[in-house]
């Protein structure tokens, strides 16, 4: 079975350049997150979405960051206008939402370096 | 609330065991253990519920305290495949379904 696909895997850009990530989930699953992973800040959550519907958006940084998820098959993550403080590894990773507690399956990463 | 992880980091040779602590201040639902190699991403270890339960995975086992709101993940004659680093992440509450939150990781390394 495939797992999380993300695309690209590596960007590098400019300052002040829109940014868009993306992420297919696994077939089935219903929850859809985004994180960051830096150096400084570790492993943060951005945002979480359980059937389409973003349920926390408490950890996106600033107005600059925004999330979607048009259908249960693909979401994106847009930095515009991006900055060198936003280079960091972002992960997708998608779960089965359910009673109980279901692990979180992450994708390879996109690398992003502002320059 | 970020859970709080210990050691670490820590260098084991072939064959040692190791314990790597998770806790927190918040009373937790679940925790989540995961090891990241470098330049990968993170892959699933176990997950544990409260109720104080242990798991085991071939060599790796983990256990929840409830009381004490503390998972311990145990590694047991380790192997040099096991080195990377190990995350915890817990969520709080009394039901699932809520955002996990991630430590700031232990480092382990396996020397021959």
């Amino acid at each position: 079975d495939a797992g999380v696909i993300q695309s690209p895997r590596h960007e590098v850009t400019e300052m002040g350049q829109e940014v868009t990530l993306r992420c297919k989930p696994i077939s089935g699953h219903n929850s859809l997150f985004w994180y960051r992973q830096t150096m400084m800040r570790g492993l943060e959550l951005l945002i979480y979405f359980n059937n389409n519907v973003p349920i926390d958006d408490s950890g996106m940084p600033e107005d600059r960051f925004s999330a979607k998820m048009p259908n249960a098959s693909f979401s994106t993550l847009k930095i515009q206008p991006s900055e060198p403080r936003d280079s960091a590894v972002y992960f997708c990773a998608s779960s089965l939402y359910r009673v109980g507690a279901q692990p979180q399956h992450f994708g390879d990463g996109t690398r992003l370096s502002i320059l | 609330q970020q859970p709080v992880q210990s050691p670490q980091a820590v260098i084991l040779r072939e064959g040692e065991d190791a314990v790597i602590n998770c806790s927190s201040s918040k009373a937790l639902y679940s925790v989540h253990w995961y090891r990241q190699k470098h330049g990968e991403a993170p892959v699933f270890l176990m997950i544990l519920l409260k109720g104080g339960e242990q798991k085991g995975h071939e060599k790796i086992s983990a256990s929840f305290n409830e009381k004490k709101q503390q998972s311990s993940l145990y590694l047991t004659a380790s192997q040099l495949s096991y080195s990377g680093t190990y995350f915890c992440g817990t969520e709080i509450g009394e039901t699932s379904g809520s955002r996990l939150t991630f430590g700031e990781g232990t480092q382990l390394t396996v020397n021959p």
